[in-house]
């Protein structure tokens, strides 16, 4: 049971390039999210998603795409790097709490680095 | 919509001292209110949750929080501090029409002077 698995660990990127972030769990959760970790300014939500298909904007969402093709996966995407994009990001996924109706607690990845030049 | 402050950004405790970290925040509604720790260049792990019922919640290596609904916080305390407890604390919200869309705060870094 991998749990949570994001790739890559580290990626320098030039202003204007794209990439891909990818997430994948393996615990069947429904909801995925991710966020972005910058000094001072904790965890940010990014994007998130309840379920396959289905996605929703978190609180920093601008220059980001989701999709959410399967329950396992939740890639997250940077058309058009910018420096400002350059942190750490992490990936994770959330199973219901039994007996309390839409609680639910996260399992992180172990976040990618990624440096925009 | 949610949110979340950690009015303390460092804290330095003598080990085996007492520790209580801030957290307050702001939702229309009862909220779902955690605490996650993350160790120097790791992710971040759960240390304890509040959905409802007793206020005073344990979590993991022996931290307590206590929900006050009156003063909308949620405060992590530990009576005796261990070297290894040096890390970031971080305190999120959910809703409960929003359960998925976890609100972080902006984090309390914790030092541990031997």
């Amino acid at each position: 049971n991998a749990g949570v698995t994001q790739t890559p660990k580290f990626q320098v990127l030039k202003t204007g390039q794209s990439m891909t972030l990818q997430c994948a769990q393996d615990m069947n959760h429904e909801y995925m999210s991710w966020y972005r970790q910058d000094p001072g300014m904790g965890l940010r939500l990014i994007h998130y998603s309840v379920g396959a298909g289905i996605t929703d904007q978190g609180e920093v969402p601008n220059g980001y795409n989701v999709s959410r093709s399967t329950t396992e996966d939740f890639p997250l995407r940077l058309l058009s790097a910018a420096p400002s994009q350059t942190s750490v990001y992490f990936c994770a996924s959330s199973y219901k709490v039994a007996g309390m109706r839409g609680a639910n607690v996260l399992t992180f990845g172990a976040g990618s680095r990624l440096t925009v030049l | 919509a949610q949110s979340v402050t950690q009015p303390d950004i460092h804290i330095t405790v003598s080990e085996g001292a007492s520790l209580e970290l801030r957290c307050n925040y702001s939702y229309g509604a009862t909220p779902y209110l955690f605490w996650y720790v993350q160790s120097p260049g790791q992710g971040l792990q759960l240390l304890l949750k509040y959905f409802s019922g007793d206020t005073l919640v344990q979590g993991i290596k022996g931290f307590e929080a206590e929900f006050k609904r009156s003063q909308s916080s949620f405060n992590l305390r530990k009576p005796s501090v261990h070297w290894s407890d040096a890390a970031e604390y971080f305190c999120a919200v959910a809703g409960y029409s929003s359960a998925s869309k976890i609100i972080f705060g902006s984090g309390t870094r914790l030092s541990i002077r031997p």
